[in-house]
């Protein structure tokens, strides 16, 4: 079945640690995307890929860091520099990322917990 | 700017019984809209999302949505609920515009059906 995985389902991080979440898909899609989503809050989007070896910040990337290196792969790493981690982490992907109207396909999403 | 209001934070409905969940966004240009589903602890889903042509888009489950550009709206309905339909629902537009991939969430409408 084609989707797209998420790892782990829940993630706990320690003061000052970085902690890096997977996402892969076999979709075959170009565009990968990453969502903060908060209590009572809509989605927000934190970093975007339109191909392999590129990817531009969204509106909440401080804190945050991507790769990109392999078409199916968009790991994100939390860094110690984000302050309020604490959220459920969404991925996910789309056929090109440039014309409007795609539909995003979502991952099962990834609960990340501060000790 | 664009930006998404679902002003009923939470829906209570009982089942069987109709269900419309609104949605009004804000642009100083037209947009695609969407409509997603989140069930708990889980990623989301497309029901169903406007393009162009007709102004009433039917989607999975049994829910419609009609678009009213004078009164930039994007309501959500169903006939008829289920238990099954208890879940988290968001509203999101996409700027029609070069290149644009951007989702713009608003802040979500829990519909919670009763027996």
């Amino acid at each position: 079945d084609g989707g797209i995985t998420q790892s782990p389902k829940y993630l706990f991080r320690k003061e000052g640690q970085n902690v890096t979440l997977s996402c892969e898909q076999n979709l075959n899609h170009d565009a990968m995307y990453w969502y903060r989503q908060d209590p009572g809050q809509g989605l927000r989007l934190i970093y975007y890929s339109q191909i392999v070896n590129d990817f531009q910040k969204g509106d909440i990337a401080e804190g945050y860091s991507v790769s990109r290196e392999k078409k199916e792969s968009f790991p994100l790493t939390v860094t110690s520099a984000q302050k309020n981690p604490t959220a459920f982490y969404l991925c996910a992907s789309s056929i090109e990322g440039t014309s409007g109207g795609e539909t995003q396909y979502f991952g099962p999403g990834t609960r990340l917990l501060v000790l | 700017a664009q930006s998404v209001t679902q002003l009923d934070s939470q829906v209570p409905v009982f089942e069987e019984a109709p269900v419309e969940l609104r949605c009004n966004y804000s642009s100083s240009v037209s947009v695609y809209l969407f409509w997603y589903v989140q069930y708990p602890n889980q990623g989301l889903q497309l029901l169903l999302k406007y393009l162009s042509g007709s102004t009433l888009v039917k989607g999975i489950n049994g829910f419609e949505a009609e678009f009213n550009k004078s009164q930039t709206s994007f309501h959500l309905r169903k006939p008829s609920v289920h238990i099954s339909d208890t879940a988290e629902y968001f509203c999101a537009v996409n700027p029609r515009m070069d290149s644009s991939y951007k989702l713009i969430f608003g802040s979500g409408t829990r519909l919670l059906v009763r027996p």
